[in-house]
Formats: structure tokens, C-alpha cells, sequence
């Protein structure tokens, strides 16, 4: 059974603080990693994507991915009452038709 | 241009009445899936399609469910047999056509089943 992992939370984060969000999933040669930014009762958007190891950047949004250990992360600085979202993981794991998986979310709340 | 629309937004109907859903993805976009999402979880992959073919439809949960896409643009889900436990918003995404191009996402349709 292919998994993506996150904690509902909600992650409670100061404003102007950095708000880490975290995901395991469980297929050690998936490919492709997502976050997606869902406010309540709208639909999901992607805000970042990562394939390789590392860090990717996108203004106030980092995604670390660390393959070997199976986790992908979201930072977001500077954190805004505007990001209280539930952010969502996504991975596409290999061997299937690159259909995404998606975790529970986590329930982010920055508070002024 | 016009993101993916999806109607009705809301649907309210009975046990054991035949439901469908509709999804216009945006021009262009060859790919199409449809999610079903219950309160408190992600997305779940129910079906999607390259063009009018339905490249995986592995996340039907059972025969009552179906989905088509006849011209390779609209695409309806029809769920047959409503159950209590089919209540949830179906969201539909597009997408340009490379599995690493961006999901856009409908607004979906919350689906009531009494």
C-alpha cells in the first residue's frame, strides 16, 4: 500500500514566523512531489513542485526533499494570517500512470 | 483564460437515486481526473483520462460509478445507486498534458446523499 503521511496538526505559527510542514510517504523511487495550498471550502492549488533532492525556492515557499530518508517538506517564511490553509502533499509514485496520492493535509493557522 | 468549471456546485438527492456530475476542463488540457474528497482527507483518485480514453480508472470504488469523456473535453461522472456514504465533494483537475504539468482544479460538486 502506497502512503503519504501528515500530521492533521493544526500547526499554530505567530505571524512573521516560519512554518514548517512535513510529509513521509512510503515508496522509496517515487518521482514527483507536490504541495498543494487548500483554503476551507475552496479547491486545491499548487503552490510548489520538486523532483530532485534538495531545496527549491519560490519566494516565501521552500520545498526539501530528502529521497533516502522519504520526506518532503514545505517552509514557509515570513508566515501570513493569509497562509492559514490546509496544505496538502502529493507524490506520483512510480510504476503507475503518475497519478498523484495525496496525504490528509495539515491545518495551518498563523495567528496575528 | 476560464480555469475548470464543474456543476452543479451543490447536489442534494436521495438514497438510490442516479446522480450526474459535470466538468469542463480548461481548453487545451488533454488530461483530465476526477477526486473524491471527504471532510478532514485529500483528494482521492477516482478516475482519469487521456483525451477520451480512460488511461486508469483504478479508484472507481464500484460498478456504480462511471465516467466519460466523449469528445475529449467535458467530462461527466455518474454515480448510479446513490449511497449515504457517497456524500463528499468530487473535484475535478485538468491538465496540459505531461504528468509533471500542473493539476488545475475545479471548484467542485458537494454531493449530499440522504
Amino acid at each position: 500500500q502506497k502512503e503519504v503521511e501528515q500530521n492533521s496538526g493544526p500547526l499554530s505559527v505567530p505571524e512573521g514566523a516560519i512554518a514548517s510542514l512535513n510529509c513521509t510517504y512510503s515508496d522509496r523511487v517515487s518521482q514527483s512531489f507536490f504541495w498543494y495550498r487548500q483554503y476551507s471550502g475552496k479547491s486545491p492549488e499548487l503552490i510548489m513542485s520538486i523532483y530532485s533532492n534538495g531545496d527549491k525556492e519560490d519566494g516565501r515557499f521552500t520545498a526539501q526533499l530528502n529521497k533516502a530518508s522519504q520526506y518532503v517538506s514545505l517552509l514557509i517564511r515570513d508566515s501570513q494570517p493569509s497562509d492559514s490553509a490546509t496544505y496538502l502533499c502529493a507524490v506520483n509514485f512510480s510504476g503507475g500512470s503518475y497519478i498523484p496520492t495525496f496525504g490528509r493535509g495539515t491545518s495551518l493557522i498563523v495567528h496575528p | 483564460g476560464a480555469g475548470v468549471s464543474q456543476t452543479p456546485s451543490n447536489k442534494v438527492t436521495e438514497k438510490g437515486k442516479y446522480v450526474e456530475l459535470r466538468c469542463d476542463p480548461i481548453s487545451g488540457h488533454t488530461a483530465l481526473y476526477w477526486y473524491r474528497q471527504s471532510l478532514g482527507q485529500g483528494p482521492e483518485f477516482l478516475i482519469y483520462f487521456q483525451g477520451t480514453g480512460a488511461a486508469d480508472d483504478s479508484g472507481l470504488p464500484n460498478d456504480r460509478f462511471f465516467a466519460v469523456r466523449p469528445e475529449g473535453s467535458v467530462s461527466t461522472l455518474k454515480i448510479q445507486r446513490t449511497e449515504r456514504g457517497d456524500s463528499a465533494v468530487y473535484l475535478c483537475a485538468s491538465q496540459e498534458g505531461h504528468h509533471t504539468d500542473t493539476q488545475y482544479f475545479g471548484p467542485g460538486t458537494r454531493l449530499t446523499v440522504l
